[in-house]
């Protein structure tokens, strides 16, 4: 079966670093995609990682390691702004159908 | 980055009416779109995948002849809820791809209400 797994909570203060971590098990796998969703809007897109290792965008970096099915997202410099739910989604099939995880709420605190 | 357009943003209609639901990709061919649920809360939950000019292809559990989806072009797709009732009032979002990418581009969804 398919099955992607995310911590539902983490608090972190302004301006420190935060890691979230998810792991997948599914039946075919073309990339990991990590999206921001604020409360009653759409999710935005933040990273993606198809091969091993870590990509780097500003304040956002994702990490994936294929052979221990294993991803995170590493928020630096957090800023209130960034309070919001983090969706991690494997892509699984040829159509780019996305398996996503329960969303790990982050809260933000001054 | 590329841009998806959903309408109506909220819509509000009584129990036993349809609604439609029109995705759009504006500045790309969407090769594939998809159709998602959103209770609140909750993850974002796949109905459909809908490839251009073929049927939709509905994950397990949705109900086809209730949940119509039309992808007639490469920059549209619709979906039309039909006979609404209260336990369909939730948050719909589309996304689309293009045959380059994996990515998907979400639309800023619709949150219908039934009456």
């Amino acid at each position: 079966g398919q099955n992607i797994d995310q911590p539902t909570e983490m608090t972190a203060t302004e301006g420190a670093i935060v890691q979230i971590n998810c792991t997948y098990q599914t039946s075919g796998f073309n990339g990991l995609f990590w999206y921001q969703q604020h409360a009653g809007e759409a999710p935005t897109f933040l990273s993606y990682n198809v091969l091993d290792g870590l990509e780097e965008k500003g304040r956002f970096s994702s990490f994936l390691s294929r052979s221990k099915g294993y991803s995170y997202l590493l928020l630096k410099e957090l800023q209130m702004k960034d309070s919001a739910s983090y969706l991690c989604a494997a892509s699984t099939d040829s159509w780019g159908k996305f398996q996503f995880g329960a969303g790990t709420q982050v809260v933000v605190t001054p | 980055g590329a841009v998806v357009s959903q309408h109506p943003s909220r819509v509000i209609c009584k129990s036993g009416t349809s609604v439609k639901i029109e995705c759009r990709s504006l500045d790309f061919q969407a090769t594939t779109m998809f159709w998602y649920r959103q209770f609140p809360k909750q993850s974002l939950m796949l109905m459909a995948t809908s490839n251009e000019g073929s049927k939709a292809t509905y994950e397990q559990g949705v109900e086809k002849d209730k949940f119509l989806i039309n992808h007639a072009s490469l920059t549209l797709s619709t979906l039309t809820v039909t006979s609404a009732h209260p336990e369909d009032s939730s948050f719909y979002i589309c996304s689309a791809r293009a045959a380059t990418s994996y990515e998907q581009y979400f639309g800023p969804g619709t949150r219908l209400t039934v009456t």
